[in-house]
């Protein structure tokens, strides 16, 4: 069994201040863990993935999320959110069947 | 490259009727995966196919079924519907079936039971 928790339903940030969206998993078995971003109206896009090796990965857009094992926690990081940040964000754990959280709300504001 | 497609955008039915949501993987994808979606929460996985099979099911009733077709193009059934049914249903496809495959999604078919 899996499941994620995501434990901030809304942040609100003001541009070029950093944001840490946070994601708690559980897993019984070998973990897969995924950020993906919904923007109004829109499906999910990928924002980055952990499968295996370093514990930090980068997205191209400036987010980076560290896998930690002994705190089972996929926390995603800005150092400097824009207005276009703005959107859903979903944590999840999985192989081919993903567990989603509920979602974290991100409105940045000017 | 065209990316993944669904069929139809917005959709209203009343309790009791059937209903077939489409998908159309991105090219070259053999496996697809279908997630409900309701208000305020996070993606449900329902269930994938991967070359025409079943390749798993979530913890949905069994009217919900689905299909894929040799272009590895799916659809979506849900009969008897009910009111919780209302719901974004989303389509993702993958290169393969196996885990860390990343799973691109389609924006969604939004159903309304009234």
């Amino acid at each position: 069994a899996q499941s994620v928790t995501q434990l901030d339903s809304q942040v609100p940030v003001f541009e070029e201040a950093p944001v840490e969206l946070r994601c708690n998993y559980s897993s019984s078995v070998s973990v897969y863990l995924f950020w993906y971003v919904q923007y109004p109206n829109q499906g999910l896009q990928l924002l980055l993935k952990y499968l295996s090796g370093s514990t930090l990965v980068e997205s191209i857009n400036g987010f980076e999320a560290e896998f930690n094992k002994s705190q089972t926690s996929f926390h995603l990081r800005k150092p400097s959110v824009h207005i276009s940040d703005t959107a859903e964000y979903f944590c999840a754990v999985g192989d081919y069947k993903l567990s989603f959280g509920a979602g974290t709300t991100v409105t940045v504001r000017a | 490259e065209t990316g993944v497609t669904q069929s139809p955008t917005h959709l209203i039915k009343t309790r009791g009727q059937q209903v077939t949501l489409r998908c159309s993987s991105q090219s070259g994808h053999n496996t697809v995966s279908w997630y409900q979606q309701a208000l305020g929460q996070g993606p449900q996985f329902i269930f994938q196919y991967y070359r025409e099979e079943e390749n798993g099911r979530g913890n949905f009733p069994p009217r919900f079924s689905g299909l894929q077709f040799p272009n590895y193009s799916s659809e979506l059934n849900v009969n008897a519907l009910e009111l919780d049914d209302s719901a974004l249903y989303l389509c993702a496809s993958s290169l393969g079936a196996t885990g860390g495959n990343e799973q691109f999604f389609g924006p969604g078919t939004r159903l309304t039971v009234l």
